[in-house]
């Protein structure tokens, strides 16, 4: 099984509003990561965890909160969005930081109001 | 600063066509390289890993090949059917091996039946 599952696949949310995303696997990987993507570019790396520990945070806005409950889930807390956060965000999950290959999920669509 | 950059940005070519991909990199310190697929509004797809001692991958009908002398990747697609239509990425994991890929911008490629 090489699956990463993502939920919500879409979320629609206010300025004021907190939701978060999901992200499972399965596959005994130690290394999870949040990738941002915008239309029609490629994905940029938020977040990286590696043995449940925040290993990279690529200068995300702090109204961005990952949290990594244990090796097979993650979570990115969303708070106080602004509009241009608007993307389609992506989870991914390797055997170990910068080893082996990159898993993504189907992503979770979402759109701030 | 690594940077990776695929050529052409669009293909369009009739089914049964066999075409090449190709993707670039500016420093050959590179720990591997992986393609993706994506298809419009969903997650990436990994196609092939090639490690920095690799000269190729195959998986089916794709083969990848990599050249870290002269900086380069090519992904080969034999007999094209519509079903390949996607947009493809190719993706560069660093000497530091960090977990943070350098994407290129995709080659958005089209298959006419």
């Amino acid at each position: 099984d090489t699956e990463v599952t993502q939920t919500p696949k879409h979320l629609v949310m206010g300025m004021t509003n907190k939701k978060s995303l999901k992200c499972e696997q399965h596959m005994g990987h130690r290394a999870m990561y949040w990738y941002k993507q915008k239309a029609k570019k490629p994905p940029e790396l938020m977040f990286v965890y590696s043995y449940e520990k925040l290993s990279i945070n690529e200068s995300v806005p702090s109204r961005f909160s990952p949290e990594c409950p244990n090796s097979s889930l993650l979570n990115l807390h969303l708070h106080a969005l602004q509009p241009e956060d608007s993307a389609l965000y992506l989870c991914a999950s390797s055997h170990g930081q910068g080893t082996g290959e990159l898993f993504f999920g189907e992503g979770s669509r979402l759109t701030v109001l | 600063k690594q940077e990776v950059t695929q050529i052409p940005a669009a293909l369009s070519v009739p089914e049964g066509e066999n075409l090449v991909l190709n993707c670039s990199f500016t420093d050959s310190a590179i720990y591997n390289l992986q393609w993706f697929r994506q298809d419009p509004g969903k997650g990436l797809t990994s196609l092939l890993l090639i490690q920095s001692s690799q000269r190729e991958q195959t998986s089916g009908r794709l083969n990848a090949s990599l050249d870290k002398s002269s900086g380069r990747s090519t992904l080969y697609i034999a007999a094209s059917q519509p079903g390949d239509s996607a947009t493809y990425l190719c993706a560069v994991n660093p000497l530091s091996n960090t977990g943070k890929l350098i994407f290129g911008q995709g080659t958005t490629l089209q298959v006419k039946p």
